[in-house]
């Protein structure tokens, strides 16, 4: 498997615009994660998804933040309209399962730029 | 609610050195403990986990024991490389959905 796997890896946009980050999980785990990491807050969750169904989004900082997951294989973390203290590394992962010890894989991340 | 707290870096230390990073926890019931390592410019992956009080998680010569009693879950490697520098992140896992929580991360760095 080709692991997780997240675009764009780079983004730099400017305060105002939308910005859509993207992220396709491991086939065949049943959870997606979004985080935020900055140096100032470490690693955020944001929400969490069970089987395309969001669970949890009590993370996502205020109304700007939206995240779908229409399929079992893509998700999506919009952010409109962007702002500068936006400006952080968002880390998609996945997990099979909630069993006791199930691992979290990551993806590289998307390392965003809010000029 | 769950939290774990780790000691803060960075770490610096010369190659083949003795590393210890400690990690307590704050959690009910009987969590999953969890260490990953993140290179720099890559996402977090796993480095070790232990299950229940007194299993020992290794990997790639690092060590980790779930200690109930303290309620830590310290890291450690008797030798380490340089290729080892990264960041270490100390985890829980509990409760509904084992929801992740996170420590607050350790930058080591070996130096030649």
């Amino acid at each position: 498997d080709a692991g997780v796997i997240q675009s764009p890896r780079h983004e730099v946009t400017e305060m105002g615009q939308e910005v859509t980050l993207r992220c396709k999980p491991i086939s065949g785990h049943d959870y997606l994660f979004w985080y935020r990491q900055t140096m100032m807050r470490g690693l955020e969750l944001l929400i969490y998804f069970n089987n395309n169904v969001p669970i949890d989004d009590s993370g996502m900082p205020e109304d700007r933040f939206s995240a779908k997951m229409p399929n079992a294989s893509f998700s999506t973390l919009k952010i409109q309209p962007s702002e500068p203290r936006d400006s952080a590394v968002y880390f998609c992962a996945s997990r099979q399962s909630i069993m006791p010890g199930s691992e979290q894989y990551f993806g590289p991340g998307t390392r965003l730029t809010v000029t | 609610g769950n939290s774990v707290t780790q000691m803060e870096g960075p770490v610096t230390l010369s190659e083949e050195a003795f590393l210890t990073i400690n990690c307590t926890y704050t959690a009910t019931g009987y969590p999953s403990l969890f260490w990953y390592v993140q290179y720099p410019g890559e996402g977090l992956q796993l480095l070790l986990k232990a299950t229940k009080a007194d299993d020992k998680g290794s990997n790639k010569g690092f060590e980790a024991t779930y200690r109930k009693e303290t309620t830590s879950f310290h890291l450690e490697k008797g030798s380490v490389q340089v290729s080892d520098s990264a960041v270490y992140f100390c985890a829980l896992s509990g409760g509904g959905y084992q929801k992740v929580t996170f420590g607050t991360g350790t930058k080591l760095q070996v130096i030649p």
